[in-house]
């Protein structure tokens, strides 16, 4: 079975611009979550999208922001980016069968995100 | 404010020699609690899930045990492959939704 992927791997971006990151998650799962991780910060939880809505938000400014496809691929997108957006973008997929707080996350690769 | 601390911060061992990371949290009706082990620029890799007081799993050289208010996890005769950072999670009821918390991690070095 494979896992999540997330494309791309690595992106250079420049201040001012906006970026949009893609998520599939395992076959069969219907809840993606969005994690922001930094050396500072650690793994911040920015979203949950289920069944193509959101269903769940962390406390980051609208600039953040996404959307889930009936196939239950995500994309995140990021607008005006700021040099503190640099980060490690993780996307993780879950059953998400329901609010029982007991799913396990699979967490993708990530997508190492560089502002300039 | 619901709390995860993990500690300590970074942990060397030499090969052979075990020891234990700790996970205490500070939330209210825990519904999870998960570890997961992550590489250098790479996504954290689920380890266990554990679901209430007094449950243990086992992996390999891993052991993970939960108690109200902490988890542990045990690793035993650790080689130098098992060096990565340990992150634990827990999932508990939050404005009626299940938002994960992670603690900051453990960085574990194992010489050779």
């Amino acid at each position: 079975k494979a896992g999540v992927t997330q494309t791309p791997r690595y992106l250079i971006k420049t201040r001012g611009q906006q970026v949009t990151l893609s998520c599939s998650p395992i076959s069969g799962h219907r809840s993606v979550s969005w994690y922001q991780q930094t050396p500072g910060q650690g793994l911040q939880f920015l979203f949950e999208y289920f069944s193509e809505t959101q269903r769940n938000k962390g406390n980051f400014p609208g600039r953040f922001s996404g959307r889930q496809f009936s196939n239950s691929r995500s994309e995140m997108n990021v607008s005006t980016l700021e040099l503190g957006d640099s980060a490690l973008y993780l996307c993780a997929s879950s059953g998400g069968r329901g609010a029982s707080g007991r799913e396990t996350q699979y967490f993708g690769p990530g997508t190492r995100l560089l502002v300039l | 404010e619901d709390q995860v601390t993990q500690s300590p911060e970074a942990l060397r061992l030499q090969e052979g020699e075990s020891s234990s990371l700790n996970c205490s949290y500070t939330v209210s009706g825990l519904r999870g609690l998960f570890w997961y082990r992550q590489d250098p620029g790479k996504g954290p890799e689920f380890l266990f899930t554990l679901y209430s007081a007094g449950e243990e799993k086992e992996k390999e050289r891993l052991k993970a045990t939960l108690t109200k208010k902490e988890s542990f996890l045990h690793i035993t005769a650790p080689k130098p492959e098992d060096s990565a950072t340990y992150l634990c999670a827990v999932q508990a009821p939050s404005g009626g939704s299940y938002i994960p918390t992670f603690g900051r991690g453990t960085s574990l070095i194992v010489h050779p």
